[in-house]
């Protein structure tokens, strides 16, 4: 039973626009969430996280979104560049990861056309 | 270089071979973690390290799995004979001690048992 889901495979942007990627978790003791960026042949590189007493954190072009009542949180880029294309990890953690291991969705490809 | 790197990148091995993955981490991070990533999925975890101790490895597969890392350091994640199901991409992720895991992931080591 999958704990952090990604429930769209795949995401296609135009450059310039706004991209959205969902990630939907079910138990609730998770209280820290990442995101990372994956390029082919690469490891994933942390993007941003969000901890559970926040619901917004943004990074320049990366906005993290919490809704914890629906066990809900989102990454929006603004603007889309080309070179976001990737595919993006959402994962969590409890008890602020002090154990260590991050639980991650299947992922999400994102493409982002010139 | 100050990223996580992994040796060998690519491994074939023939079914009933032992394999030996290894990870340098980050110089002075404490925790170091392993994961195992089939295609198509997000990385799911192995075991995790704080320094030297091996704090959970509730994630190995099997008994043909073991990992360890005796300084603190460099880390080893050893398959015994290896069977094709082994076949994924291992990661490892090292990060500083603290409440917030913010891990740092090599580029991994694609396994092939054939």
């Amino acid at each position: 039973d999958q704990q952090v889901k990604q429930n769209s495979p795949s995401l296609s942007v135009q450059e310039g626009r706004i991209s959205i990627l969902n990630c939907d978790y079910t138990n609730s003791m998770f209280d820290y969430f990442l995101w990372y960026k994956k390029y082919p042949a690469e490891g994933p590189t942390f993007l941003i996280s969000i901890s559970s007493i926040k619901d917004k954190n943004e990074d320049g072009r990366f906005t993290v979104f919490l809704n914890k009542s629906a066990k809900h949180l989102s990454l929006h880029i603004v603007p889309s560049q080309p070179g976001d294309s990737a595919v993006y990890f959402c994962a969590a953690s409890e008890s602020g990861g002090s154990q260590g291991n991050l639980i991650f969705g299947k992922g999400t490809k994102l493409s982002v056309k010139p | 270089g100050a990223g996580v790197s992994q040796s060998p990148r690519y491994k074939v091995a023939k079914r009933g071979q032992d394999v030996a993955l290894r990870c340098d981490p980050i110089s002075g991070h404490v925790s170091l973690f392993w994961y195992q990533q089939a295609l198509g999925q997000g990385p799911e975890f192995l075991t995790y390290f704080q320094n030297e101790a091996q704090l959970d490895k509730s994630g190995l597969p099997s008994d043909r799995f073991f990992a360890e890392r005796p300084e603190g350091s460099v880390s080893t994640l050893k398959i015994q004979r290896t069977q094709q199901e082994d076949s994924a991409v291992y990661l490892c992720a090292s990060g500083a001690s603290g409440i917030y895991n913010e891990q740092f992931f090599g580029p991994g080591t694609r396994l092939t048992v054939l």
